[in-house]
């Protein structure tokens, strides 16, 4: 069975910290990755998708990728009271459209 | 990206009625999926609504219970029948599409069965 861990904490980190999420699969065939924010009483947005191992950055958010380590994660710099949402790691395997969520981590961003 | 718009948004019902839940896109998308999510909890798929056919449905949901219609490439309805206060969830279409073939998420549909 695919699974997708995370840790479902509370992370508490202060303004302006640095917030790493992590996620490990046990799917050696995934290929695709996304982390997607969920505010409390809404859907899940996408904020990233890695494809290949490795950094990718977009503005504040970097996604890392470790295929050989079945290993993703999400590091938000310069964290904000508004980046305070629970963050899903999704895991799809290649050539497949459906995907396998983890639980999430509630990210906690005090002022 | 694709935007999905979901109707109604929110709901209350009685139990031993049925409420059909529709699901718009704004571009034509490739899979149309169908999630309920309980509050604390992550998703769980319902569905793939497939075009023109019959959905593919996961272990533990029937037809009889959650008819899905998908009948072009944007447009997509769940039925939940004969509900019970279990039903009472949020009820999310998502589609992929693009050329990433992301998935995206409508608003979500909150149900409540009393």
């Amino acid at each position: 069975q695919k699974e997708v861990e995370q840790n479902s904490g509370p992370l508490s980190v202060p303004e302006g910290a640095i917030a790493s999420l992590n996620c490990t699969y046990s799917d050696r065939g995934s290929q695709s990755f996304f982390w997607y924010r969920q505010y409390s009483g809404k859907s899940p947005e996408l904020i990233m998708f890695i494809y290949s191992n490795g950094d990718k950055e977009d503005g504040r958010f970097t996604a890392q990728l470790n295929k050989a380590s079945q290993y993703v994660s999400l590091l938000i710099r310069d964290s904000q009271p508004s980046d305070s949402a629970t963050y899903l790691c999704v895991v799809r395997a290649g050539g497949s459209y459906i995907p396998t969520f983890g639980r999430g981590t509630s990210l906690i961003v005090h002022p | 990206s694709a935007v999905i718009s979901q109707k109604p948004s929110r709901d209350i019902c009685q139990r031993g009625t049925s409420l059909t839940i529709q699901c718009q896109v704004d571009s034509q998308v490739t899979m149309m999926f169908w999630y309920r999510q309980q509050p604390g909890q992550s998703l769980t798929l319902i569905a793939t609504a497939n075009q023109g056919s019959e959905a593919t449905y996961e272990s533990g949901f029937v037809i009889d219970k959650f008819p899905i219609s998908r009948p072009n490439l944007t447009f997509s309805t769940l039925t939940v029948s004969n509900m019970s206060p279990e039903d009472s969830s949020i009820y999310l279409c998502s589609a992929v599409g693009g050329q990433s073939e992301t998935q995206y998420f409508g608003p979500g549909t909150r149900l409540l069965v009393l």
